[in-house]
């Protein structure tokens, strides 16, 4: 069964502290992976999309990794801000159907 | 411009009246989609429109009815809606009906049904 799963489900940090977001996925065959940040009440925005040759893909303080064999990744948040605070979203892309398996997400806030 | 537009940004509806969700994009992209949010829970796929063509239905009930007046516009038109309708509507777009491509999402439009 395609599934997405992320840890943790909810992190809380202090502003200006590092933190990491997991997303394991069992969805076969694989086409593309991506990260969305989601703010309460609006539209997700995509951060990264990466294929599976790509393993590492940076968007100025969020960097994503890709670990194709182990169907692993992570999003990795530099020197955290207040407008971090909101939903990260994994989202796999099953490359036979044209369909998207999206993970539950994990609620990120950030504290001065 | 990579942005996709949804009128309006709220909506109240009782449980017998008619509406239409309004959704925008001038980027050029040819498949355009409708998902519906409920809080905590990822978005998901309701309708995917291809070159104008409605191209998926995931098994949505008739009370809502998408239409795709043209390659910038798609609308959700609303009917007989039921409490747990209520929910955040987003819209969204991508240059060809294929997941390699990104996918541009509104704003959303927070619907509640009374």
């Amino acid at each position: 069964k395609n599934q997405v799963e992320q840890s943790p489900q909810s992190l809380i940090i202090l502003e200006g502290k590092n933190c990491t977001l997991q997303c394991n996925y069992t969805v076969s065959p694989f086409s593309n992976l991506r990260w969305y940040k989601q703010d309460t009440g609006r539209g997700p925005v995509s951060l990264t999309i990466m294929t599976f040759s790509e393993n590492t893909k940076s968007n100025g303080r969020y960097t994503a990794t890709l670990d194709a064999d182990t169907k692993q990744s992570s999003l990795h948040i530099t020197a955290s801000q207040l407008s971090d605070s909101a939903s990260y979203i994994c989202v796999v892309n099953a490359g036979n159907n044209r369909k998207l398996i999206w993970g539950l997400g994990t609620s990120l806030g950030v504290n001065p | 411009d990579t942005e996709v537009t949804q009128t309006p940004k709220h909506l109240v509806m009782g449980m017998t009246n008619k509406k239409s969700l309004k959704c925008e994009q001038h980027m050029g992209h040819r498949a355009m989609y409708w998902y519906k949010q409920k809080a905590k829970k990822p978005p998901e796929l309701m309708f995917v429109y291809s070159y104008e063509k409605l191209s998926i239905n995931e098994s949505v009930p008739s009370r809502f009815s998408p239409e795709c007046p043209n390659s910038s516009l798609l609308n959700l038109h609303l009917h007989a809606l039921q409490p747990e309708d209520s929910a955040l509507y987003l819209c969204a777009s991508s240059q060809e009906w294929d997941n390699t491509y990104e996918q541009y999402f509104g704003p959303g439009t927070r619907l509640t049904v009374t």
